[in-house]
């Protein structure tokens, strides 16, 4: 089975820096997504690890430890519009299955 | 540039009432899903298939049946609804195991 865990909830100023955790158990993992989910709308893909690391892609990053079952979304320069909730989810065999997700609040 | 196409938008079922959610995809992918969203519970899923005639059960499958006859269409059934069914619907599909998803607008569901 599956077993991924988040924050449910965090709350960070404009401009500041973020980093939000997920951590999980899961038989045949492959890699790790994180999504992006405004209210009200449908995820929309940030970033995929497969490999440990940090991947850096513009103000987002994500990082990967295989060996921890660990991962986090490091958001830098906080924006207003990066209130929203981030799902972490984690690839099986033919399956993607998420966490609860950790919902954001961003505040002036 | 579709993506990815749920209908209805919003549905309101009265218990025992049966319809059928539509998926449509025009990105040529073999993966497609459906999943159920509800407060504090995250993204579950209810069946998936991994290509055209097959599908598979997910998380939480019962009371719910799929069909994939073509590729581009995955059709999600409630047989006879009840208030637990009562969720935000999203389909998904991608081009294979390890990529990322592509997802509907979602469908708002409500059995009275």
């Amino acid at each position: 089975g599956q077993n991924i865990d988040q924050p449910t909830e965090m709350t960070a100023t404009e401009g500041a820096i973020v980093q939000i955790n997920c951590t999980y158990q899961t038989s045949g993992f492959n890699g790790l997504f994180w999504y992006q989910q405004h209210a009200g709308e449908a995820p929309t893909f940030l970033s995929y690890n497969v490999l440990d690391g940090l991947e850096e892609k513009g103000r987002f990053s994500s990082f990967l430890s295989r060996s921890k079952g660990y991962s986090y979304l490091l958001l830098k320069e906080l924006q207003m519009k990066d209130s929203a909730s981030y799902l972490c989810a984690v690839t099986g065999a033919n399956n993607l299955f998420f966490g609860t997700g950790t919902r954001l609040t961003v505040i002036p | 540039n579709a993506g990815v196409t749920q209908t209805p938008k919003f549905r309101v079922l009265k218990t025992g009432q049966s319809m059928t959610l539509l998926c449509a995809q025009d990105m040529n992918h073999e993966y497609m899903y459906w999943y159920r969203q509800d407060p504090g519970m995250g993204l579950r899923l209810i069946h998936y298939s991994v290509g055209e005639g097959t599908t598979a059960k997910g998380e939480v499958p019962d009371g719910y049946n799929v069909s994939r006859l073509k590729k581009q269409n995955f059709l999600l059934g409630l047989e006879s609804a009840a208030p637990s069914q009562t969720s935000v619907y999203f389909c998904a599909s991608t081009s294979g195991g390890g990529e990322k998803l592509f997802f509907g607008s979602g469908t708002q569901l409500s059995v009275l």
